[in-house]
């Protein structure tokens, strides 16, 4: 089965620093990439995907980058602020019928004013 | 606009004693998750309903059960919660599986005495 590696498991920066979490998987059938950021005491929300079709996608301060051949994706984060704090999770899913998310561990992100 | 509800969003429990957490959605998504995540870990999927279908985790504890009487509301029944039970409990939904977002609550933070 998948098997979703991240690192950090814990990032500090400066605000206005970039950072960069990356994750890799295992199962070459993955083709679904998505992050979500979790706020203490809330659920999860998704902030960017991409698919397997594509090698990287932006929304304006956050972009994703995924390389299929080695099988590693990262999430990159410019100019962060304090509101970018936060627990980050990647997972990675093969598009199909029944297929589930298969989470990374995690990555605490701290900006420090 | 809230999409997905959980309710209670806070839940004490005595050790032994049967306890069901609620989720509604508004998002008339076709899958319906239940997640239990234990402090500083990722989300851990339990189980799934595409639509009456049911579908549970092979690691899934016979202790944990859900119920889904309509595409609107699911419920986890835990029916002897341990002290291991302990967690946050989240909901979440998607229009489908595999490379469909999957849009969370806000949790059910389970303690058990």
């Amino acid at each position: 089965g998948e098997n979703v590696e991240q690192h950090p498991s814990t990032l500090s920066v400066q605000e206005g620093d970039s950072a960069v979490i990356k994750c890799t998987y295992s199962d070459s059938a993955s083709n679904y990439f998505p992050w979500y950021k979790q706020e203490l005491g809330k659920g999860p929300q998704l902030i960017i995907d991409i698919r397997s079709n594509v090698g990287e996608k932006k929304d304006q301060r956050i972009a994703v980058t995924l390389n299929k051949t080695a099988k590693h994706f990262s999430l990159h984060i410019t100019e962060t602020q304090p509101e970018d704090s936060a627990v980050y999770f990647c997972a990675a899913s093969e598009n199909n019928y029944g297929q589930n998310f298969v989470f990374g561990p995690g990555t605490r992100l701290s900006v420090l004013p | 606009d809230a999409m997905v509800i959980q309710n209670p969003r806070y839940q004490v429990t005595q050790f032994g004693k049967p306890v069901t957490l609620s989720c509604s959605q508004t998002l008339n998504h076709n899958v319906m998750y239940w997640y239990q995540q234990k402090s500083s870990q990722a989300p851990k999927l339990l189980f799934h309903y595409y639509d009456k279908d049911f579908n549970n985790e092979a690691d899934t504890p016979d202790n944990f059960q859900s119920r889904r009487p309509n595409t609107s509301f699911c419920f986890l029944d835990i029916r002897s919660p341990g002290l291991g039970d302990a967690a946050m409990y989240l909901c979440a939904t998607s229009a489908g599986t595999g490379g469909y977002e999957q849009y969370f609550g806000p949790g059910t933070r389970l303690t058990v005495t």
